[in-house]
């Protein structure tokens, strides 16, 4: 029962790379979303996606991208890394179906440090 | 707009003692609420939730809180700490704008000394 995968878990980037983090839920959920986590600031939602195909911003999308070609997968792109972007990021999914309480379910994280 | 407000970045308590962890919320309409514990290098893993069933929801790991909406709180409880519980404690509560998301409370840190 792996719940939410997030790949790769570390990693270090210089300033203007490039990188994608992939999140995948084996939960058949509708709602998935990227957070990160920043000391003090708790977490800010930077993308989230109601559905295939489908993607809006959230409170802080500057500097990211995302797609959600499969149902099951959300990827979080960063197309010229920055040292603001250094974060701990966090995907979660949750049901969508009518009723649903709201509750979300986490991946483990992907620490990303940029220089 | 709704919201969550932690007071207090770090708790300490002694093992067996109670801890207390505080969350206030502000909402215009009957709110959803969320308590998050995030252990070392973890995600955040659900410890209970109010969905306005009943005011005193309980958790897992004897953790329980308490809903009054005269106060606008949902503080996190536990009769006795364990050194396990030292851990980041998210508030959180469901905000319903064209879809459901969650609004977390900038987290709590608890420290448990023997």
């Amino acid at each position: 029962n792996a719940g939410v995968t997030q790949t790769p878990k570390f990693r270090v980037l210089k300033t203007g790379q490039s990188m994608t983090l992939l999140c995948a839920q084996d939960m058949n959920h509708e709602y998935m979303y990227w957070y990160r986590q920043d000391p003090g600031m708790g977490l800010r939602l930077i993308h989230y996606s109601v559905g295939e195909g489908t993607t809006a911003k959230g409170e802080v999308p500057d500097g990211y991208n995302v797609s959600r070609l499969k149902k099951q997968n959300f990827l979080l792109g960063l197309e010229s890394a920055a040292p603001s972007q250094t974060s701990v990021y966090f995907c979660a999914s949750k049901d969508g179906g009518a009723g649903k309480t709201g509750e979300l379910f986490f991946g483990e994280g992907s620490r990303l440090t940029v220089l | 707009a709704q919201s969550v407000t932690q007071l207090g970045s770090h708790v300490s308590v002694s093992e067996g003692a109670l801890v207390l962890l505080r969350c206030n919320y502000s909402s215009s309409v009957p709110p959803y609420l969320f308590w998050y514990v995030q252990y070392p290098n973890q995600g955040l893993q659900l410890l209970l939730k109010y969905t306005s069933a009943a005011t005193l929801v309980k958790g897992i790991n004897g953790f329980e809180a308490e809903f009054k909406k005269s106060e606008t709180s949902f503080h996190l409880t536990k009769p006795s700490a364990h050194m396990s519980d030292a851990a980041e404690y998210f508030c959180a509560v469901r905000v319903n704008t064209g879809f459901q998301k969650l609004v977390f409370g900038t987290g709590t840190r608890l420290l448990v000394s023997p």
